[in-house]
């Protein structure tokens, strides 16, 4: 099975700042890799696939990179609707989904 | 506009079975593949089943492999995941999402969950 690890598990940021999440696979998935945002008592939403496609209608302050096994999530000019918990996910062999990093402003 | 709607989720005792349900609509229902993922608070969000368009195809998570089965209705644009022999540590929130047209992969579209409560 394919291990997801993100870092770090808590951040802590301002409004403005440029915040960014590693996550890294067991094994190569290549660039089958997709980010989602989740608010408190909300569903998750998807913001990037294929490591660094974003999703229709997400903001453009939000941009992933990587390929292999290491992967970032970048936030530029991070927002008061960014408090959130975010996933890596890998879909290379099954699914699997990272432990999740909370983001704190 | 894309929804899917859960249903089914509620109190269970440990041993029990539930069977959600979740309906489709917005979009042509049988030419995407579905999902189901749970989150459990302070643990995060966990990929348990899929199924193929046609529903001729479904995968599941070690986890959950031989109690849970997932199936689907194109004529009723509904996934099913039938939980059987549920355990404490099934307790969860549990989406169904919806995977992009052509892909097996990642999740476009989500529900809003039900709740799964299971008691000793």
């Amino acid at each position: 099975d394919v291990q997801m690890t993100q870092s770090p598990s808590i951040l802590s940021a301002s409004v403005g700042d440029r915040v960014t999440i590693t996550c890294r696979a067991s094994q190569n998935i290549n660039i089958w890799l997709a980010w989602y945002r989740q608010k408190p008592g909300e569903a998750p939403e998807l913001l990037i696939f294929r490591a660094s496609s974003l999703e229709n209608g997400v903001p453009t302050r939000f941009s992933g990179s990587g390929s292999g096994t290491q992967f970032t999530l970048t936030i530029t000019s991070l927002q008061p609707e960014d408090s959130a918990t975010y996933y890596c996910q890998q879909y290379n062999n099954k699914w699997t989904f990272g432990q999740g990093t909370k983001v704190e402003i | 506009e894309v929804q899917v709607v859960e249903s089914g989720g509620g109190l269970v005792q440990s041993g029990g079975s539930l069977r959600l349900s979740c309906v489709a609509s917005g979009f042509t229902f049988n030419t995407h593949a579905m999902s189901w993922v749970r989150h459990i608070p302070g643990k995060g969000l966990e990929w348990l089943s899929a199924i193929s368009r046609s529903g001729n195809t479904t995968y599941h998570s070690d986890s959950v492999k031989g109690r849970f089965t997932i199936s689907r209705d194109n004529s009723r644009n509904t996934v099913f995941l039938q939980l059987n022999n549920v355990r404490a540590g099934d307790t969860a929130r549990y989406y169904c999402a919806k995977s992009p047209l052509g892909v097996l992969g990642f999740f476009d579209h989500w529900g809003q969950g039900a709740q799964v409560t299971v008691s000793s």
